[in-house]
């Protein structure tokens, strides 16, 4: 029933390690993305897919690794977790990407990098 | 760029009063689409109103209403008689036309005091 779904919502992982978080819609819509929340509740672009297609990557580094296997589906992989990585990480996805085109969010994922 | 100001960081309102959140922006895209979203302590972002650029109304859903001036670029939102499920953050968004994102200021938080 959940229109935007991720997993987990929770996680907590060692400096080093190697995480993935899960984002799935089921709205059918064409477009989805990843934002990051950091610990001042700034929420900013990470990445951008339409179709499948990797359409933005905001300056994140090489570390993360985001991949839709289809349109339905964003996971977001990250390598070598750092300290810094803790954050609020939330999926969305939009029918387009129209101006008058709202975001429906996930619940997000709260990563804590200890 | 576009770029989102929200300058008030945190506001207090006394329950069943109103409240006016300022949202400000820039850019140089004829059409464009605002957005509030509201995000409770549990950490969802929830859609609230929508006001497009070249609608001649300001949006109302509810007890939310949009204050929108083109001329100031300004679109600030009203939340009418609050209740205590109103206190959480605010964020205003704008997207662009064929924007792979939106853009989000940097948030409001809202208690709202009994």
């Amino acid at each position: 029933d959940t229109a935007v779904s991720q997993t987990p919502k929770y996680l907590v992982t060692q400096m080093g390690n190697d995480k993935s978080i899960k984002c799935e819609q089921n709205l059918g819509h064409d477009t989805m993305y990843w934002y990051k929340q950091d610990s001042k509740k700034f929420l900013k672009i990470m990445f951008s897919y339409n179709n499948k297609e990797l359409i933005i990557n905001e300056t994140v580094p090489n570390r993360f690794s985001p991949k839709s296997p289809d349109k339905a589906h964003l996971n977001l992989h990250i390598n070598s977790l750092e300290l810094g990585d803790s954050a609020v990480y939330f999926c969305a996805s939009s029918p387009g990407i129209r101006a008058n085109t709202e975001a429906f969010f996930g619940q997000g994922t709260r990563l804590t990098v200890v | 760029a576009q770029k989102i100001t929200q300058t008030q960081p945190g506001m207090f309102v006394q329950e069943k009063e109103a409240v006016t959140l300022d949202c400000t922006y820039d850019t140089s895209d004829p059409s464009y689409g605002l957005f509030w979203y509201k995000q409770p302590s549990s950490g969802e972002m929830i859609f609230l109103i929508y006001q497009g650029s070249y609608d001649q109304q300001n949006a109302t859903e509810g007890r939310y209403s949009l204050n929108f001036q083109k001329a100031r670029k300004s679109a600030n939102l009203v939340i009418s008689a609050s209740q205590l499920g109103d206190s959480a953050m605010y964020f205003c968004a704008m997207r662009g036309p064929n924007d792979y994102k939106l853009s989000f200021g940097a948030g409001t938080t809202v208690t709202v005091r009994a």
